[in-house]
């Protein structure tokens, strides 16, 4: 199981930023994919799920309006997007499979996608 | 939410040694916490799921324990490679929420 995300971007205040992750090494279907960042410093935040079977989705309402999750099964890649960046919003973004009750055990990792956001 | 609170925030021990990291949470989440290590730079890796249950894969020098609000993770004799992070995370609501995390070196 490999989990692969984009490279770093670097943004401007108020633009978007899409990362993507490609999934191999199980069936892409059957896993839930889950979204946590980590700002510089600080501890891992959730910030939801995309049900890769059926396409629904659950966001932590601290983002919710600002991001979009999305899957594209033919490909085995999901997607976050994360618009009306602010500083804040650096840090290191991680896709995760999650696996269990409420596909809460993050049990295979990508890599992390560092989005930088400066004017 | 629930919060998380793990202790100490930073250890250092010796090869060897046997380290126990500790995980409050705010309030009761049953035994729905998750225990992951992460090393400089790299992704986390499940250690221990529901509180107790080792992954598959994971050395048997960890081990997870408690329920309710205390929980702990115990490192049974210390290795050089077990310099990382370790952070808690609980699912027993949403938002999931991790820990601060507990900074562990080796002397």
């Amino acid at each position: 199981v490999q989990l692969a995300q984009s490279g770093a971007e670097v943004k401007k205040p108020g633009a978007s930023v899409k990362v993507s992750c490609w999934a191999s090494g199980y069936p892409f279907t059957t896993y839930t994919i889950q979204w946590v960042r980590q700002a510089p410093g600080q501890r891992l935040e959730w910030m939801g799920w995309i049900n890769t079977g059926n396409g629904n989705t659950k966001f932590s309402q601290k983002f919710q309006g600002r991001v979009t999750f999305t899957s594209d099964t033919s490909a085995s890649t999901a997607y976050m997007e994360l618009s009306s960046l602010r500083s804040e919003d650096t840090a290191v973004y991680f896709c995760a499979r999650g696996r269990g009750v409420g596909a809460a055990l993050f049990d295979y990792w990508g890599q992390g996608t560092l989005v930088t956001v400066s004017s | 939410d629930i919060q998380m609170t793990q202790s100490p925030s930073s250890l250092s021990a010796s090869v060897g040694d046997r380290v126990t990291i500790t995980c409050q949470a705010s309030q009761d989440i049953s035994n729905d916490l998750n225990w992951y290590q992460q090393k400089p730079g790299k992704a986390p890796k499940l250690l221990i799921y529901d509180a107790y249950n080792l992954e598959a894969g994971v050395t048997s020098r960890f081990s997870g324990s408690g329920s309710g609000t205390d929980f702990s993770l115990t490192i049974s004799r210390l290795l050089p490679e077990d310099l990382a992070t370790y952070f808690c995370q609980q699912y027993h609501n949403l938002p999931y929420t991790f820990g601060q995390g507990t900074k562990l070196g080796i002397k």
